[in-house]
This record gives structure tokens, sequence and C-alpha cells, in this order.
């Protein structure tokens, strides 16, 4: 399809594991964006990519928590060594433009993660 | 970054028009108003956004305050697929190339559509 895709939709790991966590954004989207979703919350802001390059990683809450997107497509998130308060979903959108407060944010259907 | 308060849910009947309030005194000068939405299970979703004037799309209306300092989403009639989180957000200024639109999420309003 032509959204942003992200995969798995579903991973269970158990406290200590590393996940990882894939996000397909919209060929050509030069913005991408990771949020963290807890139940019952609002996304929550983790790491702004304008192609290759990673201009904002403040909301990563921790050191274990680390993206890239080497190649400004595909981007990965990893989460090291997991733990209880990582369980979420983790949410990926891509945006066309880059330094514009009025494009539009694609977003996919998520990666729920749950550790147990 | 600039806050919004929105109620923390709201109904409807289906068919009727839907009013979704949303202050943000502390606007600035060159804040854009945004709405996004998400429905159960899925990622938010681009409603509708604007400056100044009101706006309207094949989704919604976005009117604005004069002073900017509140902002209304009009749903004209809903449906029980419009059963959703909103949310109000406010796309903070990009100049220099240092900055890139941010979107921030608050608690949203939680829109019950009743059949």
């Amino acid at each position: 399809g032509a959204g942003v895709s992200q995969s798995p939709r579903y991973k269970v790991a158990k406290r200590g594991q590393d996940v990882a966590l894939r996000c397909d954004p919209i060929s050509g989207h030069v913005s991408l964006f990771w949020y963290q979703q807890a139940l019952g919350q609002g996304p929550e802001f983790l790491t702004y990519f304008q192609n290759e390059a990673q201009l904002d990683k403040s909301g990563l809450p921790s050191d274990r928590f680390f993206a890239e997107r080497p190649e400004g497509s595909v981007s990965t998130l990893k989460i090291q060594r997991t733990q209880q308060e990582d369980s979420a979903v983790y949410l990926c959108a891509s945006s066309l433009l880059a330094h514009a407060n009025t494009g539009e944010l694609f977003f996919g259907e998520g990666s729920r993660l749950t550790v147990l | 970054d600039a806050k919004t308060t929105q109620p923390n849910s709201m109904e409807s009947n289906e068919e009727e028009p839907v009013h979704l309030p949303c202050n943000h005194s502390t606007i600035s000068g060159t804040d854009y108003i945004h709405w996004y939405r998400q429905l159960p299970s899925q990622g938010p979703e681009y409603v509708i956004h604007g400056l100044t004037s009101n706006v309207n799309n094949r989704m919604a209306s976005l009117a604005i305050a004069e002073d900017r300092k509140s902002s209304t989403l009009i749903l004209h009639r809903a449906t029980l697929r419009d059963a959703a989180v909103y949310y109000c957000i406010l796309r903070p200024r990009v100049a220099g190339g240092t900055s890139y639109g941010k979107l921030t999420f608050g608690q949203g309003t939680i829109l019950t559509v009743h059949p």
C-alpha cells in the first residue's frame, strides 16, 4: 500500500530482551517521527529524522532507546534490555517536507510492545 | 511549546453536528492550529489545520477565534465512524532551518457518537 507501514504489529518480549521495531515511511517523505503511546494517553514524541539525519532525540526516555534511518527511508527503533514500563504502542509518522509547520503527518498503525 | 486545553470527553448523536472546543491562550503569532483524530487501534490521522481564518475541508470545519486563543472543530453531521479521540495541537513556528514543526499531543477529547 501507499501508507506508512510498521512491523511487527504486535511484539511480546521478556524483560531484559532487546527488540527492534521497523517503520517504512511513504516513499519520498523527508521527515520521519517516532512516538510512544501508553494506554489511555496521547502519543509522546520520541525522535525526529530529516532524511538520514537524526535532528532531535530529546524524547528518547533512556539510553536503552536507539533509532536510526541510515539511508533516509526505512527507520528502526531499537530498545535494549526492555523493561515493563516500555510496554506501549510505538507509532511512526512521515511527512513529505522538512521544516514545515503546515504539512500533514501520516501515521502508521503502530507496533504494540508488551514486556512481561 | 504552547499548551492546549480540551474537554476530556463529549457525546453526540448520529447525524447531528458536533462542536469540539480547544483553548490555547498562550498561542504565539506563528503557531498553526492542527487537529488530528485517532480511531480505536489506529494511528492518528490528520483532520484539518489553520492559522487565522476559518477553514473547511471534506472532513470538517475549523473555526478560529479572532484573538486566536481558542478554536472549534466542527463535524457537520456526525457518523458512528467519527467516534475517536480528537487532538488539538499547536504546531510551532519553523524558522532558520533548525525547527521542524514538532507535533506535541495532549490528552485529547474522546468523542462518543450514539446511534
